[in-house]
Parts: structure tokens; C-alpha cells; sequence
């Protein structure tokens, strides 16, 4: 089975942290995604990756960084955090982008006080 | 711009009833279809999927699909629900107009009254 790891499932941190969601795939999958769900607007894509090093901006990218140094780990990083930042981030992995399924990590909960 | 909506926010049924959950999109070309289901506490897991053949997809616990080309829509089914399809529903689709991006409807959250 493919495993979708997040490294926490609840995460509190304060306005203008530094924070860092960190996503480890165990099936080599080509591709890794963030996403952020709220309520009402299902889940929006802020960045993904094709490969080690490459990365392509989603829907949603002003506030987020990424990094993908290892195939198999795509870290998300909130620059400086912020009270609308708050939400439920998912990390997915997928073989390739046509005719293939995605998979899930738990998700993180994130709150920005 | 392109979507995919999903019509209803929130369903409530009693169990033993039917469900329909209606999908629409409108990407042209060749789509791939996605149900995604979100049980409480748990991750994303893939209900079902279309990429290609029989417009009927059936996936997992009893639900199934139906892919209209004709009607941009791709609609999820169940004859009979249990109390423990309490869950949230997504529908997604991807296509080379979404530069085989996955793009995400917004849910519908099924409860199912005992």
C-alpha cells in the first residue's frame, strides 16, 4: 500500500512563525502535491512537484514555499504565519498526472494564534 | 473559468435510502474522473475512478458511477446507505485543459441518521 506520511496532525504556532509541514511518500511517485482544504471550497492546490528540485506554483501559492531536495519528501513552509493561514493542509503523491490516482497523507492542522 | 461543481453542500438521509451526489465539469478532451471520500478523522481515500471503457464505474463499499460525456457529469450512486457512509464526498477531474491538474469540487457532506 502507498503510504502518504505528514509529519504532524496538529500543529499551533504564532503570527510571523516560520513554519514547516513536512510530506515523505514510500512508493517513488513522480509527482507530490500540497493542498489546502477549507470548509465550502474543497481543496486547493498551492504548489506541486514533477521531480527532485521542481516545482510549479498552484492556485493558491502568495504566502507558501516549498522544497523537494529528495524524491521521496516535499516540504510545505509557511514563510511567516498568518491568522489566514489557518487550515487543514493535505500532502499527495501520484505515479504520473494522466491516468493515475492520487494519495493522501493524514493531514495537518494547522492554527495560527 | 473551468470547474467542477458539485451541487450539494450537505445531504441528510435516513439509512436504507438511495443516494445520488450530482458532479458536473466542463473540461473538454478526454477527462479522468475521481470520487474521493473523507470519513471523519480519516484521509482521502479514492471511492472510485474513470479513465476510460465502461461509463459505469463501480468502487468500493457498494457505490458506483455514471460518466455522461454528453452531460459533463459524472455522478455518484448507492442504492441503499448505511449509517457508515457518514463522510465527506469530493468529486475531481483532471484533463490537459487543467494541465492535468486535479481540479477539486467542494464537497458534499453526507450524514446518515440511524
Amino acid at each position: 500500500d502507498v503510504k502518504v506520511t505528514q509529519s504532524s496532525r496538529y500543529l499551533v504556532k504564532r503570527t510571523g512563525e516560520k513554519v514547516f509541514l513536512e510530506c515523505v511518500q514510500d512508493m517513488d511517485h513522480e509527482n507530490m502535491f500540497w493542498y489546502r482544504q477549507d470548509p465550502g471550497l474543497g481543496l486547493r492546490l498551492i504548489y506541486f512537484s514533477y521531480d527532485v528540485k521542481m516545482k510549479e506554483k498552484g492556485d493558491i501559492p502568495e504566502g507558501y514555499s516549498v522544497s523537494r531536495e529528495k524524491k521521496e519528501r516535499f516540504s510545505l513552509i509557511l514563510e511567516s504565519a498568518s491568522t489566514n493561514q489557518t487550515s487543514m493542509y493535505l500532502c499527495a503523491s501520484s505515479l504520473g498526472l494522466m491516468n493515475t490516482e492520487a494519495f493522501f497523507g493524514q493531514g495537518t492542522r494547522l492554527t495560527v494564534v | 473559468a473551468q470547474s467542477v461543481s458539485q451541487h450539494n453542500h450537505h445531504v441528510i438521509l435516513s439509512e436504507a435510502a438511495s443516494l445520488e451526489l450530482g458532479c458536473n465539469y466542463s473540461y473538454g478532451g478526454t477527462v479522468n474522473l475521481f470520487w474521493y471520500v473523507q470519513y471523519p478523522g480519516q484521509h482521502l481515500q479514492l471511492l472510485l475512478k474513470y479513465f476510460s471503457g465502461d461509463p459505469l464505474v463501480k468502487g468500493i463499499k457498494g457505490f458506483e458511477a455514471e460518466f455522461i460525456k454528453s452531460k459533463f457529469s459524472f455522478n455518484l450512486r448507492k442504492p441503499s446507505v448505511q449509517w457508515s457512509d457518514t463522510a465527506e464526498y469530493f468529486c475531481a477531474v483532471n484533463a490537459k485543459d487543467s494541465n492535468y491538474q486535479l481540479i477539486w469540487g467542494a464537497g458534499t457532506k453526507l450524514i446518515i441518521k440511524p
